[in-house]
């Protein structure tokens, strides 16, 4: 158990739709980190926040968007949802806001969205 | 923008045989690398990471990788692999900016018995 959790676990949505993906970090984590893996992308960076404040925008499309409340969890928000986006969606925590010092990030185990 | 590259997408080993997993990096100033592992149903995890010094850099469950600066390339090795190793292995730089980790698309591994 890495003490990084994830909710849902699973979500199957139709096309249009939006969705919202939780995130608690591990306890005393202040960064959260979201990652997309599919099959042909591999894992993907999407975006990281620091003590509620956006630090890093990796290839994060514009539908998508992400926040972190005052309690540290992180949500990532998914809209106007194509059969594209269909993947897991990792989120992981470090304890400080790059990844240098401990060069580890934590990961949850992941949310699967499916489109159809 | 930095990138990694892993040449093996599946490899099949036999217990007992040796394992190398090749990587590749982009960036050509200081970086700091790392391999996570992935086993069937579990979360990605640190195999091992190198941020200076020794570029033989040892890791968990018996695996190292080496560090060879002038072939961007960090791969993993493992003398004897055992059917527990059976697992998605990705290799990931860190970025420039040193506030996220790029992944490779991984190498499926699997291990029979």
């Amino acid at each position: 158990d890495s003490g990084v959790t994830q909710t849902p676990k699973h979500l199957i949505t139709a096309t249009g739709q939006r969705v919202t993906l939780r995130c608690s970090p591990r306890s005393g984590d202040l960064s959260v980190y979201w990652y997309q893996q599919s099959l042909d992308q591999g894992l993907q960076f999407l975006i990281q926040y620091y003590n509620g404040e956006e630090r890093a925008k990796g290839n994060i499309l514009e539908r998508f968007s992400a926040q972190q409340f005052p309690d540290l969890h992180s949500e990532l928000n998914l809209s106007s949802l194509e059969l594209g986006d269909s993947a897991l969606y990792f989120c992981a925590s470090s304890a400080l806001g790059g990844t240098t010092n401990t060069g580890e990030l934590f990961f949850g185990e992941g949310s699967r969205l499916t489109v159809l | 923008a930095q990138s990694v590259s892993q040449h093996n997408h599946h490899v099949i080993l036999s217990e007992a045989a040796s394992l190398e997993l090749g990587c590749n990096y982009s960036y050509g100033g200081t970086v700091n690398l790392f391999w996570y592992v992935q086993y069937p149903g579990q979360h990605l995890q640190l195999l091992l990471k190198y941020f200076s010094g020794d570029p033989l850099v040892k890791g968990i469950k018996g695996f190292e990788a080496e560090f060879i600066k002038s072939k961007f390339s960090f791969n993993l090795r493992k003398p004897s692999v055992q059917w527990s190793d059976t697992a998605e292995y990705f290799c990931a730089v860190e970025d420039q900016a040193g506030t996220a980790l790029i992944f490779g698309k991984g190498t499926t591994l699997s291990v029979s018995s």
